[in-house]
């Protein structure tokens, strides 16, 4: 059971914005950054977003980021095929210990 | 331009001990700043955090594994070593190293998949 909680699955069409939430608390995500992660099938996790709203190099401005309280979101929009994925989102709790969540399967129908 | 690559047993038998090195190049353990982590994922299930090492020789470790697991600098200044004792049929996974420079994971190896069975 991950501390960091995130839907299991989530889906969308081609062209739609969809939003993948991760729920923490005060001791992780209230009071660290979040990041997030991009699994494709088979393949190893890669760097999506990072201090909660950041993009990588080369990571498409479809995808955005956002944390407020102790939740944070990750939101993709113009949803393509290629999105379909594993998402995770991470953080650290306060004692410096890593986290991630659950993550969230996105299927695009 | 960063890479890491990891290595070491593919299956391993109950109570082993197994010992998985992480080699890295296009950057330093020595930079302030640098850690390397080691990141696990079961067959079909969720990333867990197992430990980081720090540019400084500074270590964490996941709560629920610190009795198991240490890490270490290896023989080579580009090496990092994860070693799991005592391990079990639930230990069966996809082993990651990464680099965090900052707060999170910018690169990660290819993982090794470890499986524990008799």
């Amino acid at each position: 059971q991950s501390v960091l909680t995130q839907p299991p699955s989530a889906s969308g069409t081609p062209g739609q914005r969809v939003i993948i939430s991760c729920s923490g608390s005060s001791s992780n995500i209230g009071s660290n950054p979040v990041s997030w992660y991009q699994q494709l099938p088979g393949t190893a996790p890669k760097l999506l977003i990072y201090r909660d709203d950041l993009r990588p190099s080369g990571v498409p401005d479809r995808f955005s980021g956002s944390r407020s309280g102790t939740s944070a979101s990750l939101a993709i929009s113009g949803l393509q095929s290629e999105d379909e994925a594993d998402y995770f989102c991470a953080t650290w709790d306060d004692s410096l210990n890593g986290l991630f969540g659950g993550g969230t399967k996105l299927t695009v129908l | 331009q960063i890479t890491l690559r990891e290595s070491g047993p593919t299956l391993v038998k109950p109570t082993q001990n197994v010992t998985l090195t992480c080699t890295f190049s296009g950057f330093s353990l020595i930079t302030s700043g640098v850690a390397v982590g080691w990141i696990r994922q079961p067959p079909g299930k969720a990333l867990e955090w197992l430990a980081l090492i720090y540019w400084d020789g500074e270590k964490r470790y996941s709560p629920s594994l610190k009795s198991r697991v240490t890490v270490t600098r290896g023989n080579s200044k580009h090496q990092v070593v994860l070693t799991m004792t005592n391990v079990k049929p639930v230990d069966t996974a996809t082993y990651y190293c990464a680099y965090r420079h900052f707060g999170e994971f910018d690169f990660w190896g290819q993982g090794i998949l470890v499986t524990v069975s008799s």
